[in-house]
């Protein structure tokens, strides 16, 4: 079964760091591209960060890029996102979510994770 | 950035109808397009992708068509498990951009 599975949510106080990790199995990790996407409490879906299959190239939203950074073990089959300097508004649930289709960069997303949760609070 | 529009915002509905939803790209997208439902407390699921293809899995109830700027997702004949929140996605061009959302309500 393809699965991702998310963990390293939690509380951190502003300014404060947090690493997400994003386990995959069911299917051949090196091969597809990857992304993040958060939606904050009562929110839409918005989209944070991406990574091609190779973990060669990375595109990040406006709102985030300079603070994290996203990469991937192809070897472990993880996809991480760095998180640092927090800011309340950066608390929401982090989905890692799996491009559709063998070898493509830009994609729908056809697996997505169950979602960590990130508070960022004093 | 390209900007996704949806509308309407709410739509209440009964089961057995059919409805619509609209979407609209502030620029051309082609058919990069995804549509995507989520009930509360889940993962978001993909329905439709470019524009108009039916995801494994996905009942035939659903459809998607248009291009360019211009889309929909039809619900041929509402049932009980399709009360959700649906969101198009553009995925031509970074940032990727999602609609703000659709919320299908039970009338």
């Amino acid at each position: 079964e393809v699965q991702l599975l998310e963990s390293g949510g939690g509380l951190v106080q502003p300014g404060g760091s947090l690493r997400l990790s994003c386990a995959a199995s069911g299917f051949t990790f090196s091969n597809y591209a990857m992304s993040w996407v958060r939606q904050a409490p009562g929110k839409g879906l918005e989209w944070v960060s991406h990574i091609t299959k190779s973990g060669g190239v990375t595109h990040y939203a406006d709102s985030v890029r300079g603070r994290f950074t996203i990469s991937r073990d192809n070897f472990k089959n993880i996809l991480y996102v760095q998180m640092n300097s927090l800011r309340a508004e950066d608390t929401a649930v982090y989905f890692c979510a799996k491009g559709r289709t063998e070898g493509w960069e830009k994609d729908a997303f056809d697996i997505w994770g169950q979602g960590a949760t990130v508070t960022v609070s004093s | 950035d390209i900007q996704m529009t949806q509308s309407p915002s709410t739509l209440s509905a009964s089961v057995g109808d059919r409805v619509t939803i609209t979407c609209r790209a502030s620029q051309s997208i082609s058919s990069w397009l995804a549509w995507i439902q989520q009930k509360p407390g889940k993962a978001p699921k993909l329905l439709i992708y470019k524009a108009s293809s039916l995801e494994s899995g996905v009942p035939s109830r659903f459809s998607g068509s248009g291009s360019g700027t211009e889309f929909t997702l039809t619900i041929s004949s509402l049932q009980p498990d399709d009360f959700a929140t649906y969101y198009c996605q553009q995925y031509t061009t970074y940032p990727y951009t999602f609609g703000q959302g659709t919320k299908l309500e039970i009338k």
